[in-house]
């Protein structure tokens, strides 16, 4: 069964600053997608940045941007010039073979003013 | 906004009870999933339709069903409700297999 591991439950991060959002997940399979999700206080579900596993180059949204390492199956969300409306849960979550998404625990990212 | 409708927003019933839960995909989108969101579960794929058709089936109880209909919104049935089955489902949907996946806001269903 396809796992995925966020390893951070809680992160913490100066306004306008760097944060970096860990994430790893097991496969067997070549092709798969991977996708962070963010969730704010109002629990809506917002894509945030989605990743072909056939694609070398990492994906980049704005401010958002993952370090996609297949090898080691890791695929973390760098966040730049963080921003008080950032502050939410961020999901890992990963497509395999079949449609469903496979989400991880998440990681509350608090901004702090 | 994602495009994707649910309603109610939010839902307060007994145990024993059944609901039935609404969901309008994005214009153009074929499938339409379920998700549960629960504190101690984390998010859970529960059931995909595409087109019309049953695609694939998760971690969904026998009390609970699903169909989509020919317009393409989708209802959930929650019957003999359980206090367990308090949580925020979600319905999302895609346009193909594999494509990034959007959400509606959620309806919150709280069993008392």
């Amino acid at each position: 069964a396809q796992t995925v591991t966020q390893s951070q439950p809680e992160m913490s991060v100066q306004e306008a600053e760097t944060v970096t959002l860990s994430c790893t997940y097991d496969t067997s399979e070549s092709d798969y997608y991977l996708f962070w999700y963010k969730q704010p206080p109002s629990r809506q579900m917002i894509l945030v940045i989605r990743q072909e596993a056939y694609k070398q180059q990492n994906a980049t949204e704005n401010r958002f941007s993952v370090n996609f390492q297949k090898a080691a199956k890791s695929f973390s969300l760098k966040i730049s010039d963080s921003q008080l409306g950032d502050a939410a849960m961020y999901f890992c979550a990963s497509i395999q073979g079949a449609q469903k998404l496979v989400f991880g625990q998440g990681t509350r990212l608090t901004i702090n003013p | 906004d994602s495009g994707v409708t649910q309603t109610p927003k939010h839902l307060i019933t007994a145990t024993g009870q059944r609901v039935t839960l609404r969901c309008s995909p994005r214009s153009g989108d074929l499938s339409v999933y379920w998700y549960q969101q629960s504190l101690d579960q984390g998010l859970q794929f529960l059931i995909q339709y595409y087109n019309g058709e049953e695609r694939a089936k998760g971690n969904i109880l026998e009390r609970f069903s699903a169909q989509q209909f020919p317009d393409l919104h989708s209802e959930l049935n929650l019957s003999s409700l359980e206090l367990g089955d308090s949580a925020l489902y979600f319905c999302a949907s895609s346009l193909v297999d594999r494509a990034e996946q959007y959400f509606g806001p959620g309806t919150r269903l709280t069993v008392t």
